[in-house]
């Protein structure tokens, strides 16, 4: 089975900050990655697909890249309404998620 | 507007079965796949299998094969995840999920889960 190892498990940082999110698969699986945002007792919430698609609705601060095993989820200017868990998905067969990042401001 | 709308939470004794629903409205509920989402107590998402309801063709996360079974019933939009015996370890919110979309020209795409139900909280405890 394919294995989504995200990094760092957590981070803090100052509003305004460029915040980066990894993300790797044990496995190539071309871009069939999407990233969800999961804010504290609410229901996910889906940001980006096929590794750099943003959903409708999604504040462009919000992006994301990669191809075959590595990427990256990138909030260009963190917001106060951006503390959440992220999360990684592959969708290429399994459905695996990634074990989360939370973020949180410092 | 499309949503998921899912049963209310249960609480069930170790060994008793439970059946949760989640009903799709919307949208055509027997053209995308749906899946079911654990999350344990303060834990990360776990992908437990999918369904497509037009046919009820299913598949299982390997580690949930064998310890839930997943169903729908497409005349009156629903699918549902099932026990048949409950364990403590099995207390967890459930999230049902639509996955995803139809492009330009009409293709189904299986995607990521673009909708999400509300959850449903199980607690299992003697």
């Amino acid at each position: 089975d394919i294995q989504m190892t995200q990094s760092p498990s957590s981070l803090s940082a100052s509003v305004g900050d460029r915040v980066t999110i990894t993300c790797r698969a044990s496995q190539g699986i071309s871009n069939y990655l999407a990233w969800y945002q999961q804010k504290p007792g609410k229901v996910p919430k889906l940001l980006i697909y096929a590794a750099s698609t943003l959903q409708s609705g999604v504040p462009s601060r919000f992006s994301g890249s990669g191809s075959g095993t590595d990427f990256t989820l990138t909030i260009s200017s963190l917001q106060p309404e951006d503390v959440a868990t992220y999360y990684c998905q592959k969708y290429n067969s399994a459905l695996t998620f990634g074990g989360g990042t939370k973020v949180e401001i410092k | 507007e499309v949503q998921l709308v899912q049963s209310g939470a249960e609480v069930k004794k170790p060994g008793e079965s439970l059946k949760i629903s989640c009903k799709g409205s919307g949208y055509s509920f027997t053209s995308y796949w749906i899946g079911w989402v654990r999350q344990m107590p303060g834990k990360g998402l776990e992908w437990m299998g999918i369904i497509y309801p037009g046919d009820s063709d299913t598949r299982y996360s390997p580690s949930f094969q064998g310890q839930v079974t997943i169903s729908a019933d497409k005349s009156i939009s629903t699918a549902y995840l099932q026990w048949s015996s409950l364990k403590a370890s099995d207390t967890a919110m459930y999230y049902c999920a639509r996955r995803g979309y139809y492009d330009s020209s009409g293709y189904y795409v299986q995607g990521a889960f673009d909708i999400w139900g509300q959850g449903t909280m199980v607690t299992v405890s003697s």
